[in-house]
């Protein structure tokens, strides 16, 4: 039973470069969501789907750009990484009749 | 704007002393709340919520929170810790309708002393 994964689990990346996380689940639940974590700040969610083909703003969206294509998938981009991207990403998904969201382990990301 | 607040940043227990982990929260509605824990290299699993009705909930591992309206708060306890128990733990609100977009404290890290 996978659930939320993520991939990939590790990444260092230059500035400027781009890149792009995946997450999967296999839960079939409509609304998914990205999260970054930074010690002492808890998470902070950065962009969020309610439903395949819809995307929203969180409370962190600047240079990050995310896509919703297929229900079961939520994709983060990074387009020109920045050193205050360095962090730790989550995507979650939730369980809508509970109110419970579902992790994924999480991406560990450096941008030097 | 809807926020959580961790007053503690790090707590240290004996192992099988009680535990209490402070939550306040500020939202205009009514709100949904969760505690999360975090163990190291790992995503978050849910240990308990409330929505509604019994003010006292259960979870698992043994933990239970009280929701207090008039002090806006959600204190997460536990009668006995085990060395297990040592993790980062996170407090959550949010909207009881909507897209569900939780605000989370700030965490407090666990660790236990043999």
């Amino acid at each position: 039973n996978a659930g939320v994964t993520q991939t990939p689990k590790f990444r260092v990346l230059k500035t400027g470069q781009s890149m792009t996380l995946l997450c999967a689940q296999d839960m079939n639940h409509e609304y998914m969501y990205w999260y970054r974590q930074d010690p002492g700040m808890g998470l902070r969610l950065i962009h969020y789907s309610v439903g395949e083909g819809t995307t929203a703003k969180g409370e962190v969206p600047d240079g990050y750009n995310v896509s919703r294509l297929k229900k079961q998938n939520f994709l983060l981009g990074l387009e020109s990484a920045a050193p205050s991207q360095t962090s730790v990403y989550f995507c979650a998904s939730i369980k809508m009749n509970t109110g419970e969201l579902f992790f994924g382990e999480g991406s560990r990301l450096t941008v030097l | 704007a809807q926020s959580v607040t961790q007053p503690d940043i790090h707590i240290t227990v004996s192992e099988g002393a009680s535990l209490e982990l402070r939550c306040n929260y500020s939202y205009g509605a009514t709100p949904y709340l969760f505690w999360y824990v975090q163990s190291p290299g790992q995503g978050l699993q849910l240990l308990l919520k409330y929505f509604s009705g019994d003010t006292l909930v259960q979870g698992i591992k043994g933990f239970e929170a009280e929701f207090k309206r008039s002090q806006s708060s959600f204190n997460l306890r536990k009668p006995s810790v085990h060395w297990s128990d040592a993790a980062e733990y996170f407090c959550a609100v949010g909207a009881v309708q909507g897209a569900q977009k939780l605000v989370f404290g700030q965490g407090t890290r666990l660790t236990i002393n043999p």
